[in-house]
This record gives structure tokens, C-alpha cells and sequence, in this order.
């Protein structure tokens, strides 16, 4: 069955360092994947987006990577800071026309 | 310059009433879609429209559950005789064309939705 998976557990980090998430796929191939931020009752913030074809995408701190032979993409934050704290959704766009989301990782950097 | 703008922000009401929730896109997007989300759960597909037509209504979870969209503007979803697991987040986003996947989609704040 298709799937898209993201660290369930919230990820804590301290204010400075890389925080670094995951997004497995399986049964996809998709040609173009999305991350998104979402804050509490708020709707998803468009981040960045990246091809099949390209390996890794750079803005300002943040930085992504789409390996289509692991099946996965890791969203970077360099220097991050308590605003960073949010959770962040991957979704996949998939043939059918549609963007698939995971259920999201809730990232917290402290102080 | 307005973002996507969806209404009611809140919505109680009883179990087996309908309700009927708005969304308003951002000016010349001709694509339109829903989600629902759960508490601490990832985005779930509904619909979409390419402009006023629906393709892809495979979402939907039920029969209780319709969506129109007019004038390839305004899009309103209704849920029939709500039931309890009804109870989520509904959020509305748009984008310049559907089935471009490097579209960026732009999202509304939700309605929450609760069943009592």
C-alpha cells in the first residue's frame, strides 16, 4: 500500500543547532515534493518544493533533499530558533492529481 | 491581496443537523481543494475543482458529504446529518492550476468543526 511517513515523535532541539526531518515514501513516485509549515490553528505555510530530478534545494536557513532511490526527503533548519518551532508537513504529488500529505512532525527549539 | 478566507472559524451544532461551510480562494486560482484534519493527524483529501467541475470526488467519506463551487470562485462543502466523527478541522486551500504539482498550495485558516 502507499505510504508516507514522517517522525511521529515531536522533535526537540536547542536554539542554534540543525534540526533535520524526515519524509519516507513507499509505493510512490512522485514528481514534485512539498514541505509545508503549520502552527496551531492555523492553516499549512507553503516552505519549499523540489523535483524528482533535482537532489537539493536551498532558502535562506532552510535546505532540502529528495533521494528517489531511498525513497526520502530531509527538510534542514540551520540556526534554528524558537520561531522555527511549528510542525512541518511533506506531501507528495502523485499522478492522480493531488498532493498527498504526511501527518506531520511537530519540531520544538528552545531557548 | 487577500489570502484564502474560510467561514465560519468555528462551528458547534448538534448531531444530525447539516451544516454548510464557505470558502473563498485567492483571486484567479482555478484550483480549489478540500481537507479535513484530526486532532494530531495529518491532512485527508476530499475534493478538488478545476474550476467549477469536480474530477476527483474519491475523498469524500460519505454520502452526507457534497461540495460546489461557483462561478469558479466561492466553493461551499455541506455535511449532511452530522455525526460525531464529523468533528475536525476543515481547511480549504487554492492554487493557479490543478494537476501541476509545482503549484504551491495556499491554505485558509480552517473551520473547526464540533459535533455534539
Amino acid at each position: 500500500s502507499q505510504k508516507i511517513e514522517q517522525n511521529s515523535e515531536a522533535l526537540n532541539i536547542q536554539e542554534g543547532k540543525t534540526a533535520t526531518l524526515t519524509c519516507n515514501y513507499t509505493n510512490y513516485s512522485p514528481a514534485y515534493l512539498q514541505w509545508y509549515r503549520q502552527d496551531p490553528g492555523r492553516g499549512p505555510v507553503f516552505l519549499l518544493l523540489i523535483r524528482e530530478n533535482e537532489k537539493e534545494k536551498r532558502k535562506e536557513r532552510l535546505k532540502v533533499t529528495f533521494d528517489t532511490t531511498l525513497k526520502q526527503s530531509l527538510f534542514h533548519i540551520t540556526a534554528s530558533q524558537p520561531a522555527d518551532s511549528a510542525t512541518y508537513l511533506c506531501a507528495l504529488y502523485n499522478q492522480g492529481g493531488k498532493l498527498i500529505f504526511g501527518q506531520g512532525t511537530e519540531l520544538s527549539v528552545k531557548p | 491581496g487577500a489570502g484564502v478566507s474560510q467561514s465560519p472559524s468555528n462551528k458547534v451544532t448538534e448531531k444530525g443537523k447539516d451544516v454548510e461551510l464557505r470558502c473563498d480562494p485567492i483571486s484567479g486560482h482555478t484550483a480549489l481543494y478540500w481537507y479535513r484534519q484530526s486532532l494530531g493527524q495529518g491532512l485527508e483529501f476530499l475534493i478538488y475543482f478545476q474550476g467549477n467541475s469536480a474530477p476527483d470526488k474519491s475523498g469524500l467519506p460519505s454520502d452526507r458529504f457534497s461540495a460546489e463551487r461557483t462561478g469558479g470562485s466561492v466553493s461551499t462543502l455541506t455535511i449532511q446529518r452530522t455525526q460525531q466523527e464529523d468533528s475536525a478541522v476543515y481547511l480549504c486551500a487554492s492554487s493557479h492550476e490543478q494537476g501541476a504539482g509545482n503549484q504551491p498550495q495556499h491554505f485558509g485558516d480552517g473551520t473547526r468543526l464540533s459535533i455534539l
